[in-house]
């Protein structure tokens, strides 16, 4: 079966220090990857998806930054966070017949 | 573009009372429909889809939805609630041939004793 993990669960940094945070799909290839972003009380939002290794599109222009050297490992950086990144971060799959996403359990970013 | 709009943002209900969250989407193609829940700190998990067919969909934990093509609509239904429903639900909608999805605000059901 498919599973999806995601990494850290909870996060606290400071103003202007990088990000790193790491997704990994396992039990299927070729999946569709994407990153959303949930802020506090709020829907989501997508940030990046991707339908293959290096095809990445980015829905909102931001100082953050998306890669998948791997076809089934997503990875969301920042070189410098700003208090507006906190909030609930969550990654998802989804096969090509879209037939709705599988998220991962999401990790929560405080900036202060 | 697809958009969502979830026309309750909290829903309050008793116990074993039926409940309706309202959605309504807009789209100029034809779309996939979707309802998810998320339980506190948690990732969202999909309840059901309407991809074609039936426009009457169960789904998991006794919910279901009816897709109204006319009324752009696909509100999610539960004849008889527990309080483990209490959580965020989110409709979302994606195109045919888009794998992303847009999703609503969110409508936050809370199941009272």
């Amino acid at each position: 079966s498919q599973t999806i993990h995601q990494w850290p669960a909870t996060l606290v940094q400071p103003v202007g220090s990088p990000l790193s945070l790491e997704c990994t799909v396992e039990g299927t290839s070729n999946p569709n990857l994407y990153w959303y972003r949930q802020a506090a009380g709020r829907g989501l939002q997508l940030l990046f998806y991707s339908i293959g290794i290096d095809q990445i599109s980015s829905e909102v222009p931001q100082n953050l930054s998306a890669s998948r050297p791997q076809d089934r490992q997503f990875i969301l950086s920042s070189k410098k966070l700003l208090l507006s990144d906190s909030g609930f971060y969550l990654c998802a799959w989804s096969d090509v017949r879209i037939n709705g996403y599988t998220f991962g359990s999401g990790t929560r970013l405080t900036v202060v | 573009a697809q958009s969502v709009t979830q026309l309750d943002s909290q829903v309050p209900v008793f116990e074993e009372a039926p409940v309706e969250l309202r959605c309504n989407y807009s789209s100029s193609v034809s779309v996939y429909l979707f309802w998810y829940v998320q339980y506190p700190n948690q990732g969202l998990q999909l309840l059901l889809k309407y991809l074609s067919g039936s426009t009457l969909v169960k789904g998991i934990n006794g919910f279901e939805a009816e897709f109204n093509k006319s009324q752009t609509s696909f509100h999610l239904r539960k004849p008889s609630v527990h309080i483990s429903d209490t959580a965020e639900y989110f409709c979302a909608v994606s195109g045919l041939n888009a794998g992303k999805s847009t999703f609503g605000d969110g409508t936050t059901l809370t199941v009272k004793p």
